[in-house]
């Protein structure tokens, strides 16, 4: 059974980077058609998309963070990481990895469909 | 990029009663081969989301048959045959048409 699971540090300061690690286990990210996902929550609010890295390590991201935003991979360790430069308080909330199962033969314009099956119970970062 | 609209905010609801939440979307989700890019999500007090319904109206693995999803192009429906005390949460429907993938501002489900 795949299980995700976030970490990182809690604080980070205004205009430092925040770097947050994924850490995938019961399956390899690697193998399979999957996407590796990142979602944040502000505190009390809605879910915000962040970005994907594809098995084959093709990436897209919410424009809205474009400029700031990395979504890596390291197969060696199983993990996919975030990287979000030059952060504000704006940035601070619950942070989740996700996986996205790719749904056979179901593509959209720049990405094949997929939805979010298994979730990491997030971790939060403030930006203080 | 697409707004989710959904309503209502919020939904007292009876053990044992159906419910309703709708989800509206600014543009069609439907793609030409007759798929609906709308997804259901339940986010239980203190947890993290898990998957309800894809592709408009597939139930996922695990989900009970109480639970089913509905709708196509801008107007989509979620409903619970039967509220049970563990389906409180709050409820998010979202778009995968387009990039980027968004959410809707959510529906909190409470038991009266």
């Amino acid at each position: 059974q795949v299980q995700l699971q976030e970490s990182g540090p809690g604080l980070v300061k205004p205009s430092q980077t925040l770097s947050l690690t994924c850490t995938v286990s019961g399956g390899s990210i690697s193998s399979g058609n999957y996407y590796w996902i990142w979602i944040r929550q502000p505190a009390g609010k809605g879910l915000e998309w962040i970005g994907h890295i594809y098995t084959s390590g093709s990436t897209n991201y919410n424009p809205s963070l474009k400029s700031r935003v990395t979504i890596s991979a390291d197969t060696s360790k199983n993990q996919f990481s975030l990287r979000l430069s030059s952060v504000t308080a704006a940035d601070t909330g619950a942070y989740f990895c996700a996986r996205g199962v790719i749904v056979p033969g179901v593509r959209v314009r720049y990405y094949y469909y997929h939805y979010m099956d298994v979730w990491g119970k997030g971790t939060t970062v403030t930006v203080s | 990029d697409i707004v989710m609209t959904q309503s209502p905010l919020s939904l007292p609801v009876t053990p044992g009663e159906p419910a309703t939440i709708s989800c509206r979307s600014s543009q069609s989700l439907l793609q030409s081969k007759g798929y609906n890019f709308l997804d259901w999500y339940l986010q239980k007090p203190g947890q993290s989301p898990q998957l309800l319904i894809y592709l408009g109206s597939n139930r996922a693995s695990g989900v009970p048959d109480r639970f089913s999803g509905s709708g196509s192009g801008t107007d989509f429906t979620l409903k619970i045959s039967r509220v049970e005390a563990e389906d409180v949460g709050v409820y998010y429907c979202m778009q995968s048409l387009q990039i980027p993938l968004t959410f809707g501002g959510g529906t909190k489900v409470e038991i009266k």
